[in-house]
């Protein structure tokens, strides 16, 4: 089936560094979403991107949708002890389903 | 705007047993409610999308007489896990998307989950 395979699984992180995590579907998304879970909490949406090479930014973090429509990746820069947790993507095939990454699970050393 | 709560948060039963777990939105009507099963530090997986008034539609692998749903109304869906047994023991989440003003098209609201223990 179709599925969205996320990069690294897991990210140590000194605090003020930036770090990256990397979203690949082998078939054309129709959108990207992306996800932040906090240890022991649920879901929360932080983005959607639906155009090729679309890039948004909020704050620190800046989302990016290949070319392709078949990667996306999430960069965050001065990486602050409030930005740990797990982060998703979700990618939409045609439809309202969404097929969730494995989750990138950051922590972050003082 | 835009929550979405799910009752109990956290359940212990018996293997054999039956569990409702129910998702509502607050304070918008959900077209379309979905259901996920996460297992400690693993994704969310999918196992069914409900609209109101119709029949849940679920993902290959998932058994639909074991996990009944149930769409009644705009606001509520529901899951029962039927005569469950220790591997059906893991977080469900429910999410659910809607007409919510400011929301992006097909952002999902998730619930805070329930975690299910069968002994």
């Amino acid at each position: 089936g179709q599925q969205v395979m996320q990069i690294p699984q897991y990210q140590h992180v000194q605090e003020g560094e930036d770090f990256t995590t990397y979203c690949n579907s082998s078939t054309t998304l129709s959108n990207i979403q992306w996800y932040k879970q906090r240890p022991g909490g649920h879901p929360v949406f932080l983005i959607q991107l639906v155009k090729s090479g679309e890039v948004k930014k909020q704050k620190r973090l800046t989302f990016q949708f290949g070319e392709a429509k078949k990667n996306s990746s999430l960069h965050i820069t001065a990486t602050q002890t409030t930005d740990v947790g797990t982060y998703f993507c979700a990618g939409s095939y045609n439809d309202y389903k969404l097929s969730f990454g494995a989750g990138t699970t950051v922590t972050v050393r003082a | 705007g835009a929550v979405v709560s799910q009752h109990p948060s956290w359940v212990i039963c018996k293997s054999g047993t039956s569990v409702k777990i129910e998702c509502r939105s607050l304070d918008f009507q959900a077209t379309t409610m979905f259901w996920y099963r996460q297992f400690p530090k693993q994704s969310l997986m999918l196992m069914a999308t409900s609209n109101e008034g119709s029949k849940a539609t679920y993902e290959q692998g998932v058994e639909k007489d074991k996990f009944l749903i149930n769409h009644a109304s705009l606001t509520l869906s529901t899951l029962t896990v039927t005569s469950a047994h220790p591997e059906d023991s893991s977080f469900y989440i429910c999410s659910a998307s809607g007409h919510v003003g400011g929301a992006t098209y097909n952002e999902q609201f998730f619930g805070p989950g329930t975690r299910l223990t069968v002994l």
